[in-house]
Protein backbone atom coordinates (compact mmCIF):
# COMPACT_ATOMS: atom_id res chain seq x y z
CA UNK A 1 0.00 0.00 0.00
CA UNK A 2 1.39 3.72 -1.00
CA UNK A 3 1.78 5.86 1.96
CA UNK A 4 1.33 9.42 2.10
CA UNK A 5 3.66 11.80 4.68
CA UNK A 6 2.65 15.85 5.14
CA UNK A 7 4.97 18.04 6.49
CA UNK A 8 4.90 19.83 8.55
CA UNK A 9 2.56 18.47 10.83
CA UNK A 10 1.59 22.03 12.17
CA UNK A 11 2.44 25.40 11.35
CA UNK A 12 1.57 29.27 12.83
CA UNK A 13 1.60 31.72 10.38
CA UNK A 14 -0.38 35.36 10.08
CA UNK A 15 -2.71 36.48 7.17
CA UNK A 16 -0.85 37.72 4.81
CA UNK A 17 1.69 34.99 4.63
CA UNK A 18 2.73 32.59 2.06
CA UNK A 19 2.86 28.65 3.16
CA UNK A 20 4.03 25.82 1.80
CA UNK A 21 2.78 22.09 3.11
CA UNK A 22 4.49 19.15 1.49
CA UNK A 23 3.50 15.54 0.39
CA UNK A 24 5.43 12.87 -0.71
CA UNK A 25 4.41 9.12 -1.75
CA UNK A 26 5.96 6.44 -0.52
CA UNK A 27 6.16 5.10 -4.72
CA UNK A 28 5.36 6.80 -7.48
CA UNK A 29 1.72 8.10 -8.09
CA UNK A 30 1.79 10.02 -11.11
CA UNK A 31 -0.51 13.14 -10.91
CA UNK A 32 -3.20 11.64 -9.02
CA UNK A 33 -3.18 13.67 -6.08
CA UNK A 34 -5.63 15.49 -3.94
CA UNK A 35 -5.60 18.10 -1.53
CA UNK A 36 -8.42 18.96 0.66
CA UNK A 37 -9.09 21.35 3.53
CA UNK A 38 -11.29 20.88 6.91
CA UNK A 39 -12.15 23.33 9.27
CA UNK A 40 -13.12 21.89 12.91
CA UNK A 41 -16.84 19.78 12.70
CA UNK A 42 -17.36 20.27 9.11
CA UNK A 43 -16.22 17.54 5.95
CA UNK A 44 -13.23 18.21 4.12
CA UNK A 45 -13.35 20.33 0.88
CA UNK A 46 -11.97 19.50 -2.08
CA UNK A 47 -9.28 22.26 -3.73
CA UNK A 48 -7.00 20.65 -5.73
CA UNK A 49 -7.09 17.35 -8.04
CA UNK A 50 -4.67 16.10 -10.47
CA UNK A 51 -1.59 17.32 -8.45
CA UNK A 52 -2.33 21.02 -9.40
CA UNK A 53 -5.83 22.06 -11.40
CA UNK A 54 -7.93 24.04 -9.19
CA UNK A 55 -11.15 22.79 -8.10
CA UNK A 56 -14.31 25.15 -9.35
CA UNK A 57 -15.00 27.50 -7.08
CA UNK A 58 -11.74 27.53 -4.73
CA UNK A 59 -9.80 30.69 -4.58
CA UNK A 60 -6.70 31.28 -7.15
CA UNK A 61 -4.16 31.91 -3.66
CA UNK A 62 -4.48 28.33 -3.61
CA UNK A 63 -2.42 26.32 -5.91
CA UNK A 64 -0.25 22.75 -6.15
CA UNK A 65 2.38 21.39 -7.82
CA UNK A 66 4.41 18.14 -8.48
CA UNK A 67 4.64 15.09 -9.60
CA UNK A 68 5.89 11.32 -9.18
CA UNK A 69 6.42 11.35 -5.50
CA UNK A 70 6.65 14.64 -3.97
CA UNK A 71 4.10 17.55 -4.14
CA UNK A 72 3.26 20.80 -2.80
CA UNK A 73 0.18 22.85 -1.77
CA UNK A 74 0.83 27.01 -1.68
CA UNK A 75 -1.19 29.34 -0.16
CA UNK A 76 -0.53 32.75 -1.76
CA UNK A 77 -1.97 35.10 0.48
CA UNK A 78 -2.99 33.43 3.71
CA UNK A 79 -6.24 34.76 4.73
CA UNK A 80 -8.36 34.38 7.95
CA UNK A 81 -10.89 31.78 6.96
CA UNK A 82 -7.46 29.70 5.54
CA UNK A 83 -7.17 28.14 8.91
CA UNK A 84 -7.38 24.66 8.79
CA UNK A 85 -6.33 21.09 8.53
CA UNK A 86 -5.18 19.95 5.24
CA UNK A 87 -5.12 16.44 3.94
CA UNK A 88 -3.22 15.23 0.68
CA UNK A 89 -4.81 12.08 -0.98
CA UNK A 90 -3.76 9.70 -3.64
CA UNK A 91 -5.74 8.29 -5.89
CA UNK A 92 -3.46 6.60 -8.27
CA UNK A 93 -4.10 3.09 -6.44
CA UNK A 94 -6.28 1.23 -3.72
CA UNK A 95 -6.16 2.16 -0.54
CA UNK A 96 -6.68 5.66 -1.41
CA UNK A 97 -4.23 7.23 1.39
CA UNK A 98 -4.83 10.42 3.20
CA UNK A 99 -1.74 12.23 4.46
CA UNK A 100 -2.10 12.85 8.15
CA UNK A 101 -2.70 16.17 7.71
CA UNK A 102 -1.45 19.89 8.10
CA UNK A 103 -2.77 22.02 10.79
CA UNK A 104 -2.50 25.80 9.85
CA UNK A 105 -2.93 27.77 13.06
CA UNK A 106 -2.78 31.66 13.36
CA UNK A 107 0.23 32.85 14.82
CA UNK B 1 -27.50 21.31 -6.39
CA UNK B 2 -25.31 17.66 -5.28
CA UNK B 3 -26.01 16.30 -1.28
CA UNK B 4 -24.98 13.36 0.36
CA UNK B 5 -26.82 12.50 3.57
CA UNK B 6 -25.34 10.22 5.91
CA UNK B 7 -27.89 8.21 8.63
CA UNK B 8 -27.73 5.58 10.76
CA UNK B 9 -25.00 6.05 13.36
CA UNK B 10 -25.42 5.77 16.88
CA UNK B 11 -24.01 3.73 19.76
CA UNK B 12 -23.24 -0.10 19.29
CA UNK B 13 -21.28 -2.83 21.26
CA UNK B 14 -18.26 -4.21 20.69
CA UNK B 15 -18.84 -7.27 18.11
CA UNK B 16 -22.04 -5.25 17.12
CA UNK B 17 -23.20 -4.61 13.61
CA UNK B 18 -24.34 -1.38 11.76
CA UNK B 19 -25.48 -0.24 8.96
CA UNK B 20 -24.95 3.21 7.32
CA UNK B 21 -27.00 5.11 5.01
CA UNK B 22 -25.78 8.14 2.40
CA UNK B 23 -29.31 9.24 0.64
CA UNK B 24 -27.99 10.99 -2.72
CA UNK B 25 -29.40 14.11 -5.03
CA UNK B 26 -28.74 16.71 -7.58
CA UNK B 27 -26.45 14.36 -9.76
CA UNK B 28 -26.48 10.85 -11.66
CA UNK B 29 -25.94 8.53 -8.83
CA UNK B 30 -25.93 5.67 -10.78
CA UNK B 31 -22.94 6.61 -12.96
CA UNK B 32 -20.90 7.77 -10.21
CA UNK B 33 -18.87 5.92 -8.10
CA UNK B 34 -19.06 6.02 -4.00
CA UNK B 35 -16.50 6.18 -1.39
CA UNK B 36 -16.87 5.85 2.28
CA UNK B 37 -14.25 7.70 4.44
CA UNK B 38 -13.91 8.01 8.58
CA UNK B 39 -12.19 10.10 11.03
CA UNK B 40 -12.00 9.25 14.26
CA UNK B 41 -12.72 12.36 17.10
CA UNK B 42 -8.85 14.27 16.87
CA UNK B 43 -7.82 12.03 14.10
CA UNK B 44 -6.63 12.23 10.47
CA UNK B 45 -8.80 10.89 7.46
CA UNK B 46 -8.98 7.28 6.90
CA UNK B 47 -10.41 5.70 3.60
CA UNK B 48 -12.73 2.77 4.22
CA UNK B 49 -13.59 1.78 0.99
CA UNK B 50 -15.63 2.24 -2.38
CA UNK B 51 -18.50 0.83 -4.83
CA UNK B 52 -18.35 1.43 -8.58
CA UNK B 53 -21.43 1.86 -10.98
CA UNK B 54 -23.06 -0.66 -12.47
CA UNK B 55 -21.52 -0.37 -15.88
CA UNK B 56 -18.65 -1.27 -13.61
CA UNK B 57 -19.82 -4.36 -12.28
CA UNK B 58 -20.72 -2.96 -8.24
CA UNK B 59 -17.05 -3.38 -8.19
CA UNK B 60 -15.73 -2.76 -4.61
CA UNK B 61 -12.74 -1.96 -2.69
CA UNK B 62 -11.84 -2.05 0.85
CA UNK B 63 -9.77 -0.57 3.12
CA UNK B 64 -7.58 -3.22 5.06
CA UNK B 65 -8.33 -2.48 8.49
CA UNK B 66 -12.20 -2.99 7.78
CA UNK B 67 -12.20 -6.01 4.79
CA UNK B 68 -13.99 -8.89 5.91
CA UNK B 69 -16.13 -7.12 8.16
CA UNK B 70 -17.19 -3.57 6.48
CA UNK B 71 -19.81 -4.34 3.20
CA UNK B 72 -20.10 -1.62 0.54
CA UNK B 73 -23.68 -1.69 -1.31
CA UNK B 74 -25.74 0.34 -3.13
CA UNK B 75 -29.51 0.70 -4.05
CA UNK B 76 -29.55 2.89 -7.24
CA UNK B 77 -32.77 2.87 -7.73
CA UNK B 78 -33.38 4.96 -4.67
CA UNK B 79 -29.96 6.80 -5.12
CA UNK B 80 -28.73 5.30 -1.93
CA UNK B 81 -25.41 3.92 -0.80
CA UNK B 82 -24.65 1.64 2.13
CA UNK B 83 -22.13 0.65 4.25
CA UNK B 84 -22.69 -2.47 6.56
CA UNK B 85 -20.32 -2.51 9.12
CA UNK B 86 -20.01 -5.99 11.34
CA UNK B 87 -17.95 -7.31 14.29
CA UNK B 88 -17.48 -3.74 15.11
CA UNK B 89 -14.37 -2.74 17.19
CA UNK B 90 -13.91 0.52 19.74
CA UNK B 91 -11.44 1.60 17.20
CA UNK B 92 -14.45 1.55 14.45
CA UNK B 93 -15.55 4.25 16.52
CA UNK B 94 -15.39 7.75 14.17
CA UNK B 95 -17.91 9.96 12.22
CA UNK B 96 -18.36 8.59 9.13
CA UNK B 97 -18.33 10.36 5.22
CA UNK B 98 -20.06 9.22 2.25
CA UNK B 99 -18.40 10.71 -0.95
CA UNK B 100 -19.04 10.83 -4.65
CA UNK B 101 -16.17 10.10 -6.91
CA UNK B 102 -16.44 13.29 -9.53
CA UNK B 103 -16.32 11.78 -13.23
CA UNK B 104 -13.81 15.01 -14.01
CA UNK B 105 -11.84 15.11 -10.71
CA UNK B 106 -11.62 11.47 -10.22
CA UNK B 107 -11.59 12.01 -6.34
CA UNK B 108 -14.16 12.87 -3.78
CA UNK B 109 -15.67 15.47 -4.55
CA UNK B 110 -18.32 15.99 -2.79
CA UNK B 111 -19.04 15.05 0.82
CA UNK B 112 -22.16 14.16 3.47
CA UNK B 113 -21.82 15.97 6.78
CA UNK B 114 -21.11 12.74 8.25
CA UNK B 115 -22.61 10.42 11.00
CA UNK B 116 -21.11 9.13 13.99
CA UNK B 117 -20.49 5.67 14.79
CA UNK B 118 -20.00 5.01 18.56
CA UNK B 119 -18.47 1.27 19.54
CA UNK B 120 -18.52 0.96 22.85
CA UNK B 121 -19.57 -1.07 25.95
Amino acid sequence: AIRMTQSPSSLSASTGDRVTITCRASQGISSYLAWYQQKPGKAPKLLIYAASTLQSGVPSRFSGSGSGTDFTLTISCLQSEDFATYYCQQYYSYPRAFGQGTKVEIK
Amino acid sequence: EVQLVESGGGLVQPGGSLKLSCAASGFTFSGSAMHWVRQASGKGLEWVGRIRSKANSYATAYAASVKGRFTISRDDSKNTAYLQMNSLKTEDTAVYYCTRQGGITGTSDYWGQGTLVTVSS
